[in-house]
């Protein structure tokens, strides 16, 4: 079965750089959500996106953008980035059921 | 406080074994309430489903919620070394359809199955 696809899968950035992640959720999905995992820590929600329109929004700075295209992928948009910044990016996709299925990540280093 | 507090192990035990894991949370607004295994640095692999209160099964895993303590469960059967893995409680109070909520996850469980 499809699966989410993430892009890039490693990305290494330096501070005050920006980075763009991106996120294409399983196919007729039309829920898509972005979450940031520390080493060691829970994922903690960033914001989400259904129908293309902004659904809700969680611990997101404000140096951090997203949005969804009309074909429902989904980016990610950091800016200013900081040392803390470095996590796994995590994009989840789901339907009306209410189960979010995650992809397998973007690994963020900034140095 | 958090919202959502789990035992972060480890827990190792031996094949065979039966697993408990559980949560416990405070927002009595949670209806949606699942369970996620992460094997390091991947992502996390929906494992169980569930709404409101009561249990459902599935193959060796099954899942309790019991609202009115604010209190869920994940047993595993016959644990086998492969069951080695974090475990991550994860729960929401919103439908989806025509709003997407963002998930509330515990810090995780480690779990560990001898050989």
């Amino acid at each position: 079965a499809a699966g989410v696809i993430q892009s890039p899968r490693h990305l290494i950035k330096e501070k005050r750089e920006t980075a763009t992640l991106k996120c294409y959720p399983i196919p007729r999905h039309d829920t898509v959500y972005w979450y940031q995992q520390g080493p060691g820590q829970d994922p903690q929600f960033l914001i989400s996106f259904y129908e293309k329109m902004q659904s809700d929004k969680g611990s997101i700075p404000d140096r951090f953008s997203a949005q969804q295209f009309s074909d429902y992928h989904s980016e990610l948009n950091m800016s200013s980035l900081e040392l803390g910044d470095s996590a796994l990016y995590f994009c989840a996709s789901s339907t009306d059921a209410d189960e979010q299925y995650f992809g397998p990540g973007t690994r963020l280093t900034v140095t | 406080q958090k919202e959502v507090e789990q035992d972060p192990g480890p827990l190792s035990v031996p094949e065979g074994a039966i697993v408990s894991l559980n949560c416990t949370y405070s927002n009595s607004a949670f209806q949606y309430f699942m369970w996620y295994r992460q094997y390091s640095r991947k992502g996390p692999e929906l494992l169980m489903y569930t709404y409101s209160s009561g249990n459902k099964e599935d193959g060796r895993f099954t899942a309790q919620v019991d609202k009115s303590s604010k209190y869920i469960s994940l047993f595993i059967r016959d644990s086998q070394p492969s069951d080695s893995a974090t475990y991550l409680c994860a729960m929401s109070s919103k439908y989806s359809g025509g709003g997407a909520d963002g998930l509330t996850f515990g810090k995780g469980t480690h779990l560990i199955i001898q050989p």
